[in-house]
């Protein structure tokens, strides 16, 4: 079985750029969550989504914004992009009851220069 | 403020050499306690969950244990492909928002 998959692998991008992560979730998971992870550190939590609607936003600025799609993929937004947003990004699936694990993919490695 | 630690940051064994990784939580309404690995420039791998105090779970050379203040991963005879960052995260309430420590790094040296 196929799991978490996300797009691109690595990116490199200009402050003020704009930017888009993609994640689709392990079948029959209808909940995504993205988080992101600076070195050295354990992964931040940004966005739940379950069903195509929010369910949980985590500390971060209004430059991060994201949406799930009908197929329960997922993107993650970012605009006006900092230096400190240079970063490990994780989609993390679930079944989205509350109860079970959350699985995550390879992770989008994005460095801001 | 709800915080997970965890202890040591890093650590160095010798091949078959045994230890145990600290975890210790402060959330209310703790709903469940996971285990993750990491090998580096890569996802967090599950390992485990642990939703009561008393519990414990088992994979391979790893055991996971719960109190009602920590956890605790327990690596027995480790071998080199061990070696990774290890990381404690849980969840509260009906949130499945995961908070995470920083991690562990074991190095397991032949």
């Amino acid at each position: 079985d196929a799991g978490v998959t996300q797009s691109p692998t690595h990116l490199i991008k200009t402050r003020g750029q704009h930017v888009t992560l993609r994640c689709s979730p392990i079948s029959g998971h209808k909940s995504v969550s993205w988080y992101q992870q600076v070195l050295g550190q354990g992964p931040q939590f940004i966005f739940q989504y379950y069903e195509k609607e929010e369910r949980g936003r985590g500390n971060f600025p209004d430059r991060f914004s994201a949406r799930q799609f009908p197929n329960y993929s997922s993107e993650l937004n970012v605009n006006a992009l900092l230096l400190g947003d240079s970063a490990l990004y994780l989609c993390a699936s679930s079944s989205g009851t509350g109860i079970g694990e959350q699985y995550f993919g390879p992770g989008t490695r994005l460095t801001v220069t | 403020e709800d915080q997970v630690t965890q202890s040591p940051e890093a650590l160095r064994l010798q091949e078959g050499e045994s230890s145990s990784l600290n975890c210790s939580y402060t959330v209310s309404g703790l709903r469940g306690l996971f285990w993750y690995r990491q090998d580096p420039g890569k996802g967090p791998e599950f390992l485990f969950t642990l939703y009561s105090a008393g519990e414990e779970k088992e994979k391979e050379r790893l055991k996971a244990t719960l109190t009602k203040k920590e956890s605790f991963l327990h690596i027995t005879a480790p071998k080199p492909e061990d070696s990774a960052t290890y990381l404690c995260a849980v969840t509260q309430g009906g949130s499945e928002k995961l908070v995470f420590g920083k991690g562990m790094k074991l190095t397991v040296n032949p």
